[in-house]
């Protein structure tokens, strides 16, 4: 079936370093993927999306990265802070829905 | 400008009532979409609506689920006879044109049944 996962489900960085969310998608299919996070007891807050006509697309200290011969999407964030601390979801887009992965938790130490 | 409202935030129900959950979209969206959420699990797809018409209700349940939006008013999601199993978060998002466009969800309304 369909389906968007991810390789790791925590990942803890120090304050100041790069984080990068990976995320694997098996609906070909799809064309539009979304990074959204979500912080303890809110709704995903939109982060960044790309379309399947792009390999590459930056945001203010995000970057996602599409790879359309394997599948595969990944966040990137320069010089993580610990209000990026936040679980981190995928979501592909292939029709009238969005499939989402189960979610990265970042961890922010000082 | 005020993004997309849920109410109640909180809902606690015994089982065999109940829930009503309600969506009010960003001004100017006229698509919503719900959404399930587990503990620890990712958002599940249940219904895309647009004002008076069920687009894609794939992801529902058929029964007990029902989902409407109506030409004024919020988007409502009822949950009848609610038993433990549907205790979960459920997310509201709405989009301008469609649902091949940014999302923007809402905070959620967390259902607890006894």
């Amino acid at each position: 079936g369909e389906s968007v996962g991810l390789h790791l489900p925590t990942l803890s960085v120090q304050e100041g370093d790069n984080s990068i969310i990976n995320c694997a998608y098996s609906n070909s299919a799809s064309d539009y993927f979304i990074w959204y996070k979500q912080e303890s007891g809110k709704g995903p807050q939109f982060i960044i999306d790309i379309r399947s006509n792009m390999d590459k697309r930056q945001g203010q200290r995000v970057t996602v990265l599409l790879n359309k011969t394997v599948k595969h999407l990944s966040l990137q964030i320069a010089a993580t802070q610990p209000g990026d601390s936040a679980v981190y979801f995928c979501a592909e887009n292939p029709t009238d829905k969005l499939i989402f992965g189960t979610g990265t938790r970042l961890q922010v130490f000082p | 400008n005020a993004g997309v409202m849920q109410n109640p935030r909180h809902l606690v129900r015994r089982r065999g009532q109940e829930a009503r959950l309600r969506c009010s979209p960003m001004k100017g969206h006229s698509h919503v979409y719900w959404y399930r959420q587990l503990p620890e699990e990712g958002l599940k797809f249940m219904v895309y609506l647009q004002k008076e018409n069920i687009i894609d209700e794939s992801g529902m349940p058929k029964e007990r689920f029902s989902a409407e939006f109506p030409k004024e008013g919020p988007s409502i999601l009822r949950i009848q006879q609610v038993v433990r199993g549907d205790s979960a978060a459920y997310f509201c998002a709405s989009s301008r044109t469609g649902p091949r466009e940014t999302q923007y969800f809402g905070p959620g309304t967390r259902l607890l049944v006894l």
